[in-house]
């Protein structure tokens, strides 16, 4: 299974919001509602931010937000803050019964 | 609250099985509800799922691993562990244990990580 694409890095200044794409095949991100997100920060556990596609965990932020058209899911951060600055990863169920994450994108707060 | 902690060797030769455990607390292992799962992440790379398993011992194995990997549960202990075969430098990376709600397939607790280093 080949991971999902996601953008390498992407920046914004305080206050901007920001958009991470996850780009996947009809076999998992387009077939299911199964897409989640997870936030790293160095030396850290990944954190869970969005779950099936749109829904945030209890304690994140209303600031975090999903969305999935077609093979691509996104992820939105508004009111950017330098707290956001982290890794961020997708990941999606797919066809065969197996999860798979994206390369991961760099997110830097300017 | 639920807690989950990765053990094992930090440190593993060439060619040999790296093997984790993973013991979870504040919970039980043997709930109907849940699956169990292990990701690794390599020095300054992304994630990768590795296999994920049900109480009742049912897996789900990544299918570039599948041939190296057995994942098995201790319901007495309240553990599940992660062997991994024929490992090479390339396996070097910190390896995570975490659950999933069953049919929902999102990590919602994480261990903290631990590190195995392949190396002779």
């Amino acid at each position: 299974q080949s991971a999902l694409t996601q953008p390498a890095s992407v920046s914004g200044s305080p206050g901007q919001s920001i958009t991470i794409s996850c780009t996947g095949t009809s076999s998992d991100v387009g077939g299911y509602n199964y897409v989640s997100w997870y936030q790293q920060h160095p030396g850290k556990a990944p954190k869970l931010m969005i779950y099936e596609v749109t829904n945030r965990p209890s304690g994140v932020s209303n600031r975090f937000s999903g969305s999935k058209s077609g093979n691509t899911a996104s992820l939105t951060i508004s009111g950017l803050q330098a707290e956001d600055e982290a890794d961020y990863y997708c990941s999606s169920y797919t066809s065969i019964s197996t999860v798979v994450f994206g390369g991961g994108t760099k997110l830097t707060v300017l | 609250q639920l807690q989950l902690q990765e053990s094992g060797p930090g440190l593993v030769k060439p060619s040999e099985t790296l093997s984790l455990t993973c013991t979870v607390s504040g919970g039980s292992i043997s709930s109907s509800s849940y699956f169990w799962g292990w990701i690794r992440q390599p020095p300054g790379k992304g994630l990768e799922w590795i296999g994920s398993l049900y109480y009742s011992g049912t897996t789900y194995y990544n299918p570039s691993l599948k041939s190296r990997i057995t994942i098995s549960v201790d319901t007495s202990k309240n553990q599940f562990s992660l062997m991994l075969s024929s490992v090479t430098a390339a396996d070097t990376a910190v390896f995570y244990c975490a659950r999933l709600l069953l049919g929902r397939y999102f990590f919602e607790y994480w261990g903290q990580g631990t590190l195995v280093t392949v190396s002779s």
